[in-house]
């Protein structure tokens, strides 16, 4: 299995800051990667996927980049509706795997 | 647009088999060119994907799970189906079933979720 590792599991910012996650996987994954918001009590919210592309109606402050096995995902300026939880996933191969997980929250 | 309903019992005994439905409205699971995938999330932690299922009804299961699990599909009533055996306390999780847009494959569309407890 391709292992995701997210850091940091948790950070702080206020709004307007540019925030900034980090997903590493186990091995290189080709871009094959998708980001994901969830708030408490709903589902999963695809953000982006192949790394970089922006889901239909996805706000355009949320961006991804990185290549083999390393991979950011920006917010260029924290609204509060962003206070969540995100998650990085590989579908390079099966099975799909996620990481652990980035809790955004209220400086 | 496609919305996706998880319904199933909230309680399981342990031993037995937890079975969950996804209704699909709003579009045809024959239709193609689709995964439909179950994932789950342990309170308080990340996610786990199961498995998904084709129309066809090919699968593809976690290794992980692959002994307990059964993911069928009911085109006639465009629904797919998750049977989880021998289920013990650490199968409590709150069940999601999505759509996987295959390429990427990538869940786009999501259930809003059932949370189902194993407990005598």
């Amino acid at each position: 299995d391709i292992q995701m590792t997210q850091s940091p599991s948790s950070l702080s910012a206020s709004v307007g800051d540019r925030v900034t996650i980090t997903c590493r996987a186990s091995q290189g994954i080709s871009n094959s990667l998708a980001w994901y918001q969830q708030k408490p009590g709903k589902a999963p919210k695809l953000l982006l996927y192949a790394a970089s592309r922006l889901e239909s109606g996805v706000p355009s402050r949320f961006s991804g980049s990185g290549s083999g096995t390393d991979y950011t995902l920006t917010i260029s300026s924290l609204q509060p509706e962003d206070f969540a939880t995100y998650y990085c996933q590989q579908y390079y191969s099966t099975p799909r795997t996620f990481g652990g997980g980035t809790k955004v929250e209220i400086k | 647009q496609v919305q996706l309903q998880e319904s199933g019992p909230g309680l399981v005994k342990p031993s037995q088999t937890l079975s969950l439905t996804c209704t699909v409205s709003g579009g045809s699971i024959s239709s193609g060119g689709y995964y439909w995938s179950w994932i789950r999330q342990h309170p308080g932690k990340g996610l786990e994907w199961i498995g998904y299922i084709y129309y066809s009804g090919s699968t593809y299961y976690n290794p992980s799970l692959k002994s307990r699990v059964t993911i069928s599909v009911d085109t006639s009533k465009n629904q797919f189906s998750l049977k989880l055996s021998s289920v013990t306390a650490a199968d409590t999780a709150v069940y999601y079933c999505a759509r996987d847009l295959l390429v990427p494959s990538a869940f786009d569309i999501w259930g809003q979720g059932t949370m189902v407890t194993v407990s005598s």
